[in-house]
């Protein structure tokens, strides 16, 4: 069965850097394009970022464009998401989902979801 | 950017209620439009996509309409585990974008 778990979530000063990854199994991995999307305490869901199924596109939130950094290992079954420069409106729960599209540079709905990793930003 | 109004924001029902949730774009969207159900603690789940589809494994009580600015979102008996939020997700343009959410309450 498809699974999606993510890690590196914990607690961060302002300004300084970390670095999320999704490990994916139960699926083709290197078929489908990825996407990460966050949700700060009691706040809805908030698209961050996307990369095809071969790293060759990649699109972000213009909140995080210039500091975060989407890419995936498809040796390693593995997303990930390095967040820079990081702002107390970071703090959020980040999910990684799988895109519905595969086999192609194409984009549809999310149709599998990991239970997420806590970032929390505060000095 | 697109811009997704659910309505209502908050929803108080009860069991065996029908109920429906509506969802505006702020431009076409043709039929670009995914729903989404989120219980607390938990990651969202993939109810409907291409505005009316139903995902493998939904039970058939929901159900998606509309196309261009318009979808709605109907739950035609409400059970006792679908008291939940719920979202929209517009899936014809990047930056990706979800409507605010629907608190559906006993």
């Amino acid at each position: 069965q498809v699974q999606l778990v993510e890690s590196g979530g914990g607690v961060v000063q302002p300004g300084r850097s970390l670095r999320l990854s999704c490990a994916a199994s139960g699926f083709t991995f290197s078929n489908y394009a990825m996407h990460w999307v966050r949700q700060a305490p009691g706040k809805g869901l908030d698209w961050v970022a996307v990369i095809s199924y071969d790293g060759s596109n990649k699109y972000y939130a213009d909140s995080v464009k210039g500091r975060f950094t989407i890419s995936r290992d498809n040796s390693k079954n593995t997303l990930y998401l390095q967040m820079n420069s990081l702002e107390t409106e970071d703090t959020a729960v980040y999910y990684c989902a799988r895109d519905r599209c595969s086999g192609g540079v194409c984009f549809s709905h999310f149709d599998y979801w990991g239970q997420g990793t806590l970032v929390t930003v505060s000095s | 950017d697109i811009q997704l109004t659910q309505s209502p924001s908050f929803l108080s029902a009860s069991v065996g209620d029908r109920v429906t949730i509506t969802c505006r774009a702020s431009q076409d969207i043709s039929s670009y439009l995914a729903w989404y159900q989120q219980k607390p603690g938990k990651a969202p789940k993939l109810l409907i996509y291409s505005a009316s589809t139903l995902q493998s494994g939904v039970p058939s009580r929901f159900s998606g309409s509309g196309s261009g600015t318009e979808f709605t979102l109907t739950i035609s008996s409400l059970q006792s585990e679908d008291f939940a939020t719920y979202y929209c997700q517009q899936l014809n343009t990047f930056p990706r974008t979800f409507g605010q959410g629907t608190k559906l309450e006993i």
